[in-house]
């Protein structure tokens, strides 16, 4: 059964403080790892898709990595606005256009 | 990326009530994605739903409490059936982009008395 557990569940940190979010899968056949952002209130907002272990995305202070077993959000010099729950998901060969969700990552950043 | 709307974007219900959430889409799409998002928690699948077709659910969830209806290929409704406190929840509709990745609505949040 596919699964993604994300860690930490809640992150507190100063302005321009760097930082990484963590999404370990499990999964069979990845098709694609998904990280979104998700403000109180509003639907998830999609940020990044990688495919295949070694594969980057950035997005102004975000940057998005993948290995065989998990993935990071590293975010650098992070502002208040950055605040919001971060979600990684996957979809495996076993779940037609399906994705499995983690519990998600609450960034809280103090200018 | 596609432009989802859904109605009502919240609502307070009484115990043992049916509503009906709607989801409108700017474009024509072959699947369309309910999930639900509880107080705290992450995204669970209820069932995607397919044009001309019955909607398939995920286990735990059938279709007399979440009754679907998909009449075109951008609009569908979500019924939650007979509600309890238990069904406090954000429902979300979404579609599928173009590399594998789903976009949301704004979600519809419903609470019930």
């Amino acid at each position: 059964e596919d699964q993604v557990t994300q860690s930490p569940e809640a992150l507190r940190l100063q302005e321009g403080e760097s930082s990484s979010l963590n999404c370990s899968y499990t999964v069979s056949g990845l098709r694609g790892l998904f990280w979104y952002r998700q403000d109180p209130g509003k639907g998830p907002e999609f940020l990044f898709t990688l495919y295949s272990a070694g594969e980057e995305k950035e997005k102004e202070r975000l940057k998005a990595t993948l290995t065989k077993k998990e993935s990071f959000l590293h975010i650098t010099a992070p502002k208040p606005e950055d605040s919001a729950t971060y979600l990684c998901a996957v979809h495996g060969s076993s779940n037609t256009g399906k994705l499995i969700f983690g519990q998600g990552t609450t960034l809280q950043v103090k200018p | 990326s596609a432009v989802i709307s859904q109605k009502p974007s919240r609502d307070i219900c009484q115990r043992g009530t049916s509503l009906t959430i709607q989801c409108q889409v700017d474009s024509q799409v072959t699947m369309m994605f309910w999930y639900r998002q509880q107080p705290g928690q992450s995204l669970t699948l209820i069932a995607t739903a397919n044009q001309g077709s019955e909607a398939t659910y995920e286990s735990g969830f059938v279709i007399d409490k979440f009754p679907i209806s998909r009449p075109n290929l951008t609009f569908s409704t979500l019924t939650v059936s007979n509600m309890s406190p238990e069904d406090s929840s954000i429902y979300l509709c979404s579609v599928g982009g173009n590399t594998g990745e789903l976009f949301f609505g704004e979600g519809s949040r419903l609470t019930v008395l």
